[in-house]
């Protein structure tokens, strides 16, 4: 079956500071890959995506490029903001079956000015 | 565009008693997915509904369930409320040719057994 892992935090950086949220997959077949933001008392909003190799998702200066050869689609975003935190879900699908997208635990991010 | 919405916004309950929740797609959007986010869990997954039919269920008891209406919205029925039940609950749209392209998310409900 499906799965997804990445870091479950929290991840607490300063201002200005460079993000890296990790997120390696297993999937059957060739999934699509997908980054959600859930700000606090939200719901899930879809940040990025990417459907095929070597595809860059990028959004609100967050981008993601999808690496099938490591099967990892790493969040990053150069300079974070206050704003920017919120819980963070990769999120994978890869058709056929009858489970939907599949999300990993999801990465509490805490932005200190 | 309307997006997906849920409601109530907020529910409390008392344990045991019944619980509904309602959830309506975006319009053209034919399947519904149920989540259910407690505390430091992430999101579990419920139930998934298309054309009207349970197409998959997670690992819950049956006094989760729920229903697909012709018009695509859909309820999620929690009976003999427990504690632990109290959390966000989350529902989510796509079309079924467009789940590559991923789900739209409702704002949920959140329920509180006390």
């Amino acid at each position: 079956g499906n799965s997804v892992t990445q870091m479950e935090g929290p991840v607490t950086l300063s201002e200005e500071a460079f993000l890296t949220i990790n997120c390696t997959y297993t999937a059957t077949g060739y999934p699509s890959l997908f980054w959600y933001v859930q700000y606090p008392g939200e719901g899930l909003q879809l940040l990025l995506k990417a459907t095929k190799a070597d595809d860059k998702g990028s959004n609100k200066g967050f981008e993601a490029t999808y690496r099938k050869e490591t099967t990892s689609f790493h969040l990053e975003k150069g300079s974070v903001q206050v704003s920017d935190s919120a819980v963070y879900f990769c999120a994978i699908y890869s058709g056929g079956g009858a489970d939907g997208l599949t999300f990993g635990k999801g990465t509490h991010l805490i932005i200190q000015p | 565009e309307a997006g997906v919405t849920q409601s109530p916004t907020h529910l409390i309950k008392t344990r045991g008693q019944q619980a509904t929740l309602r959830c309506s797609p975006i319009s053209g959007h034919t399947s519904v997915y149920w989540y259910q986010q407690a505390l430091g869990l992430g999101l579990q997954f419920l139930l998934w509904y298309d054309e009207g039919e349970e197409r998959n269920r997670g690992n819950f008891p049956p006094r989760f369930s729920g229903r697909q209406f012709p018009n695509y919205s859909s309820e999620l029925n929690v009976n003999a409320l427990e504690l632990e039940d109290s959390a966000l609950y989350l529902c989510a749209s796509s079309f079924l040719q467009g789940l590559p392209y991923g789900y739209t998310f409702g704002s949920g409900t959140r329920l509180t057994v006390v």
